[in-house]
Parts: C-alpha cells; sequence; structure tokens
C-alpha cells in the first residue's frame, strides 16, 4: 500500500517549547489513527480521527483531520520528557492499516 | 485495552535455522492478527495479514514461503521465520484489533538477530 509521509522526519525541542507532526497523502482517507512509540516499545493507540475538519484535543495533545481528509496534524503543547518517542499516523485501506514515515521528537530536558 | 501477548521477545539464532514467533490475544478472539517488521528508525512494514483458519494475505514483495504464517485458532497466530539470513534481523510485531477500523493493539515485539 502507498505509504503515508510525515514530516519531519526528527525534531528536536526544548522542554516547554511546542512539537507538530504532519501526516500527508495523496489520496482521500477514509479515517486516520495516530500511534506513539517509545524507544524499544510498541505502538500504542493515541486516537482516531474520521470526519473532514475533526479536531480532537487530549489534554497537550491536539490531531486535527484536514478538511480534504489527505492530511492530519498532532501538536503537542509545551512538550515534557515523557513526550520522548516516535508519532505514527496510520491509514486504513479495507482490513488493512499502514502506518506514516514516523517523526521522532526528543525532547531536551 | 485489549491485550496482545507476542513471545518471545528477544531471539538469536544461527543463519539458516528457523525461527517462530507466537502472537497471542489474551482477553479478545482475533478473527485478523496483522504482521509487521520495523528495522531501526524506520517505519513499521506490513509484512502480512493472518485470517483465522484460513490463508494469510501477504503484501507485495513478502516472500510468503520463507515467512509461515499460521493462524490456527481465534488467539494464537504464528510467524516463522524460516532459513533465516542475516538481513532478516528485525523487530517483528503483531497486532490486532477487537473490531474492524478500530485502535490496534499490539504484542511487545520480537527483535530476531540472525548470526
Amino acid at each position: 500500500g502507498q505509504q503515508v509521509m510525515q514530516i519531519p522526519q526528527y525534531q528536536h525541542v526544548q522542554e516547554g517549547e511546542d512539537f507538530t507532526t504532519y501526516c500527508n497523502s495523496s489520496t482521500t482517507l477514509s479515517n486516520i489513527q495516530w500511534y506513539k512509540q517509545r524507544p524499544g516499545g510498541h505502538p500504542v493507540f493515541l486516537i482516531q480521527l474520521v470526519k473532514s475538519g475533526e479536531v480532537k484535543k487530549q489534554k497537550r495533545l491536539t490531531f486535527q483531520f484536514g478538511e480534504a481528509k489527505k492530511n492530519s496534524s498532532l501538536h503537542i503543547t509545551a512538550t515534557q520528557t515523557t513526550d520522548v518517542g516516535t508519532y505514527f499516523c496510520s491509514r486504513t485501506s479495507g482490513n488493512q492499516f499502514y502506518f506514516g514515515t514516523g517523526t521522532s521528537l526528543t525532547v531536551i530536558p | 485495552g485489549a491485550v496482545v501477548s507476542q513471545h518471545p521477545s528477544r531471539v538469536i539464532c544461527k543463519s539458516g535455522t528457523s525461527v517462530k514467533i507466537e502472537c497471542r490475544s489474551l482477553d479478545f478472539q482475533a478473527t485478523t492478527m496483522f504482521w509487521y517488521r520495523q528495522f531501526p528508525k524506520q517505519s513499521l512494514m506490513l509484512m502480512a495479514t493472518s485470517n483465522e483458519g484460513s490463508k494469510a494475505t501477504y503484501e507485495q514483495g513478502v516472500e510468503k514461503d520463507k515467512f509461515l504464517i499460521n493462524h490456527a485458532s481465534l488467539t494464537l497466530s504464528t510467524l516463522t521465520v524460516t532459513s533465516a539470513h542475516p538481513e532478516d534481523s528485525s523487530f517483528y510485531i503483531c497486532s490486532a484489533r477487537t473490531t474492524p477500523n478500530t485502535e490496534a493493539f499490539f504484542g511487545q515485539g520480537t527483535r530476531l538477530t540472525v548470526v
């Protein structure tokens, strides 16, 4: 399946700074999911977006689904060291789901 | 959330041997499980979809004779890497969903090293 591109690939921020990762698809997505993978760990589900223009918040995390349902973003406000990890978006195709290229976040204390 | 258990977490094997990785859904029945491979600092690449009671569906470029998948019950899927080579060294992760289009739950992953 076609891989969804994420930018940036890597991001280093000072603790307290904000962070945003973007997920872009060339085709319209039925839905998009976001996962976080800590170093050495397995992916953990964060959220699913379904509706065009949908915005969801989880404490310091804000997730957005584009109006055209071809892109999505994850924004973290005031990063903490616990936010370290790689963030993946994931698209669904039939019964399968495919991961984006990922953004690795490093938070400098 | 649902629990998916994967074993072993780490395995080292010699070139030419086979390695079996187990993936179990502990508190739900999974008619479908998914196997991914992840190389260092890269994304998870879907290898195959494991279907209970039927043949697995492999992604393009994945050798079905090398990566044998068996899904004998609603709670167990196995991936066997046959005739392993050093380039097969990777992190293998299984995943399952309780229902379609819902969140995926992942096993802890298996780090395979072929020497």
